[in-house]
């Protein structure tokens, strides 16, 4: 399987939250991060996390580590249409950061 | 400018061109990268470089060839290229040791192999 794993699409109304999973394989990830890519652009961090941290929030962001089943979560409070992007999840592994697949996160009025 | 910028945005190419991408950061890093990225796939490292040294080739065609003159400039040479390689390759940047910040990355380039 893929080192990061992501569910591929996810659908929420405007308003309501939006929670993006990823897992990873390595235990020995350090830092754990999220990236926003909107349409016709590079990818741009959001946020991170170091991996003896449990949760990081940062405004609308939540974000929650669970180290023992290498799951990490990005919650979004309130998502608005500008939200709508691809997610990608990613861990740094020796100095290098492997990405996954990405969430296509889609914002409905 | 400001933080890294890639040209061309877009680039159509035959089977028997060559082609170059450029890749330039203005952040004062010492590590550049280039990714390619296929819809519904992992972003897939290609190259590394770190103080202007390649630290990493994972295995990618012989048809793709960097090169990092540079701290700040990076290229990506393309020759003989097939359809399949047709994908948004993006250029990123970042400091060594600057974890916190990860990487930054250019807008990139959608390349199209005819």
């Amino acid at each position: 399987g893929e080192d990061v794993e992501q569910s591929l699409f996810l659908s929420v109304r405007e308003g309501d939250s939006s929670v993006i999973n990823c897992t990873y394989t390595d235990s020995s990830s350090t830092y754990l991060y999220w990236y926003k890519q909107e349409p016709g652009a590079g990818l741009q961090l959001l946020t991170y996390i170091f991996s003896n941290m449990d949760m990081k929030q940062d405004q609308r962001l939540t974000v929650l580590l669970n180290k023992k089943d290498k799951h990490l979560s990005l919650r979004i409070a309130d998502t608005q249409t500008g939200d709508s992007a691809i997610y990608f999840c990613a861990d740094l592994l020796w100095g290098k950061l492997q990405f996954g697949a990405g969430t296509q996160v889609v914002v409905t009025p | 400018e400001t933080g890294v910028t890639q040209t061309p945005r877009h680039l159509v190419m035959g089977m028997t061109n060559k082609k170059s991408l450029k890749c330039e950061q203005h952040l004062g890093h010492n590590a550049m990268y280039w990714y390619k990225q296929s819809a519904k796939k992992p972003l897939e490292l290609m190259f590394v470089y770190s103080l202007e040294e390649r630290v990493e080739n994972n295995s990618v065609p012989s048809r793709f060839s960097p090169e990092c003159p540079n701290s700040s400039h990076l290229f990506l040479h393309l020759h003989t290229l097939q359809p399949e390689d047709s994908a948004l390759y993006l250029c990123a940047s970042s400091q060594v040791g600057g974890f916190r910040d990860g990487y930054t990355f250019g807008s990139g380039t959608r390349l199209t192999v005819v």
